[in-house]
């Protein structure tokens, strides 16, 4: 069956260092979305990627899908205490299926000021 | 961007009770809604799909008589878990999709079944 990993599991850095997170699959997507949770609260989202090959940023966030379409990367630069949360990558089929989404098991980013 | 909301945001039940959360989208209209259940510190798994006017599609493991999924509306699904038992509690979190557009999350509602 289809696998997705996420990593890293959780993160620790501190204010103002550079963070980076990426997901991989063992089968071929159309969409790579990425999320971010804040305690207590429904997912938002961040960056939507569409290509395989595209490079979308996001104020500090840049993501990346990846040419063969198994993967996406997220980096942070210059994180501050309020990008603490957990981020979720999402990536979705062919043919929208419905516009069903696969979360991955996200990665928890804490933030020391 | 678009806003989806749902209520109660926390709810307490006694084992055995049922329970009835509501999603709203506030801005747009959704012909799909979709709810999630989460547990602590774990991901989002995906429970049902939410059709407006025809049943719910359930994920393989899913109880259907257990969560009720009434799409009645295109602005309205409600997910009624019956019977509640202690497992049950989770987070509950439901999305739509704004067309054009991704996926919008409600806040989440928790359940606690005591």
């Amino acid at each position: 069956g289809q696998q997705l990993n996420q990593s890293p599991q959780s993160m620790f850095i501190q204010e103002g260092e550079d963070v980076s997170m990426n997901c991989t699959s063992s089968s071929i997507f159309n969409t790579w979305l990425w999320y971010k949770q804040d305690p207590g609260e429904g997912p938002v989202l961040l960056i939507a990627l569409y290509k395989a090959g595209e490079l979308t940023s996001n104020g500090r966030l840049t993501a990346q899908f990846g040419i063969t379409r198994k993967d996406s990367f997220l980096n942070i630069s210059a994180s501050i205490p309020s990008d603490v949360g957990i981020y979720f990558c999402a990536p979705r089929g062919r043919g929208g299926s419905n516009y069903k989404l696969t979360f991955g098991k996200g990665t928890l980013l804490t933030v020391n000021p | 961007g678009a806003v989806v909301s749902q209520h109660p945001s926390w709810v307490i039940c006694k084992s055995g009770t049922s329970v009835k959360i509501e999603c709203r989208s506030l801005d747009f209209q959704a012909t799909t809604m979709f709810w999630y259940r989460q547990f602590p510190k774990q991901s989002l798994m995906l429970m049902a799909t939410s059709n407006e006017g025809s049943k719910a599609t359930y994920e393989q493991g899913v109880e259907k008589d257990k969560f009720l999924i009434n799409h009645a509306s295109l602005t309205l699904s409600t997910l009624t878990v019956t019977s509640a038992h202690p497992e049950d509690s989770s987070f509950y979190i439901c999305s739509a999709r704004a067309t054009p557009g991704e996926l919008f999350f409600g806040e989440g509602s928790r359940l606690t079944v005591l």
